[in-house]
């Protein structure tokens, strides 16, 4: 079947700390890879995506690489920012169906 | 706005009652999910819409969950007999996919949701 595990928080890092948010995934077919972003308040909002292996996903300063051989698309970004406070869910799409599947989430808390 | 609209945002109800959420997609998007969001957890998808009729509702829990969208607009999450259990926000969802294409050329665009209370 398809899942999503993503490491679990709450994170809480100081600005300009370098923020890593594990993901890891089992799919059938070849699944394309999300990260989904909420801000306090707001709905899910796409952050950035992969299609295929070894794609690498940016945005806003963040980044994930489709890795096909460890299932995994990891989140990054270098230098995080109080406005980066958010709650991230990494998720996946299969190319045999049209359903979304969604981790848990990973709350993240920068202070600054 | 030009964003997935959902009403009402909250929602309380007794238990045993009969409630109505609304989802307004973004104009133009032929496919629409609903989702359903418990403290702590990640969306559970429920039922996709492409168009008018029900693609997928392999997520629905139970029978008393149904959903419409009989112009291929606006989509109506019904829930019958409400549990305590049903308790959750509920996230509506569009894209642009059409048939026949890929849902990774398509990403979702959220509603803020609507959060559902069952007395």
């Amino acid at each position: 079947g398809n899942s999503v595990t993503q490491m679990e928080g709450p994170v809480t890092l100081s600005e300009e700390a370098f923020l890593t948010i594990n993901c890891t995934y089992t799919a059938t077919g070849y699944p394309s890879l999300f990260w989904y972003v909420q801000y306090p308040g707001e709905g899910l909002q796409l952050l950035l995506k992969a299609t295929k292996a070894d794609d690498k996903g940016s945005n806003k300063g963040f980044e994930a690489t489709y890795r096909k051989e460890t299932t995994s698309f990891h989140l990054e970004k270098g230098s995080v920012q109080v406005s980066d406070s958010a709650v991230y869910f990494c998720a996946l799409t299969s190319n045999t169906g049209n359903q979304f599947y969604f981790g848990t989430g990973t709350s993240l808390t920068v202070i600054p | 706005g030009a964003g997935v609209s959902q009403t009402p945002s909250n929602k309380v109800t007794e238990k045993g009652k009969y409630v109505e959420l609304r989802c307004d997609p973004i104009s133009g998007h032929t496919a629409l999910y609903w989702y359903r969001q418990s403290l702590g957890q990640g969306p559970e998808f429920l039922i996709y819409f492409q168009g008018t009729g029900a693609a997928d509702d392999s997520g629905l829990p139970n029978d008393r969950f149904f959903a419409v969208r009989p112009e291929g607009s606006v989509s109506t999450l019904k829930i019958q007999r409400t549990e305590r259990g049903d308790s959750a926000v509920y996230l509506c969802a569009s894209s642009l996919m059409a048939p026949g294409t890929q849902s990774y050329n398509s990403p979702l665009h959220f509603g803020n949701g609507t959060r559902l209370t069952v007395t």
